[in-house]
């Protein structure tokens, strides 16, 4: 069964300093995985997205995640924190083989401070 | 192209009462799928439906909620007999095809408030 893990619930970081946010994920097939990004009250937008090509990934506003087979992991990076960067964040994972259903992890909130 | 549309955006409903989520699919998006946010909780699947049936609903507590996706207009989540453990925000999202590999498209969801 697939499964994802947010290592971090919350990420405090200063604007314009580095952004990492840490996920695991577990899959039994080729999996396809995303980050989605949810500011308060409101939707879901995706941020980036990987389906089995290039395992570095660039996503809006300035992300990306490299996605890493031996380590299981699919870590969101941003070299350059910025206010509005301020979000829930979650990590996404869907299997090729029925591909229905988004398995999301628990998330994690990045706080970005002055 | 309008987003996934959901209504109503707020809905507070008592203790035994019915509510009624609404999802409008992006144009041109036969596949929709809604799922729950618990407080301080992850977005968890319900269930997937194409026009006019229910594809997987695995998600889906066995009483109290159904789902529908007519050939006409939008899909309907549905909870008879809500409790406050029904509290909630409901997103609904829609892709052009089914497959891990297309993006699904989520509305801003209705915060269901059970009293």
């Amino acid at each position: 069964a697939q499964s994802v893990t947010q290592l971090d619930s919350h990420v405090s970081v200063s604007e314009g300093t580095p952004v990492l946010l840490r996920c695991n994920y577990s899959s039994s097939y080729s999996p396809s995985l995303f980050w989605y990004v949810q500011h308060p009250n409101k939707g879901l937008q995706l941020l980036l997205k990987y389906t089995s090509a290039a395992t570095l990934v660039k996503g809006i506003n300035g992300f990306e995640a490299e996605f890493k087979k031996s380590e299981t992991s699919f870590h969101l990076t941003k070299p350059s924190a910025h206010m509005s960067d301020a979000a829930e964040y979650f990590c996404v994972v869907s299997d090729d083989q029925a591909g229905t259903a988004l398995i999301f992890g628990k998330g994690t909130t990045l706080s970005v401070s002055s | 192209n309008a987003g996934v549309m959901q209504n109503p955006r707020h809905l507070v409903r008592r203790r035994g009462q019915e509510a009624r989520l609404r999802c409008s699919p992006m144009k041109g998006h036969s596949h929709v799928y809604w799922y729950r946010q618990l407080p301080e909780e992850g977005l968890k699947f319900m269930v997937y439906l194409q026009k006019e049936n229910i594809i997987d609903e695995s998600g889906m507590p066995k009483e109290r909620f159904s789902a529908e996706f007519p050939k006409e207009g939008p899909s309907i989540l549905r909870i008879q007999q809500v409790v406050r453990g029904d509290s909630a925000a409901y997103f609904c999202a829609s892709s052009p095809e089914a497959g891990g590999f297309y993006e699904q498209y989520f509305g801003p969801g209705t915060r269901l408030t059970v009293t």
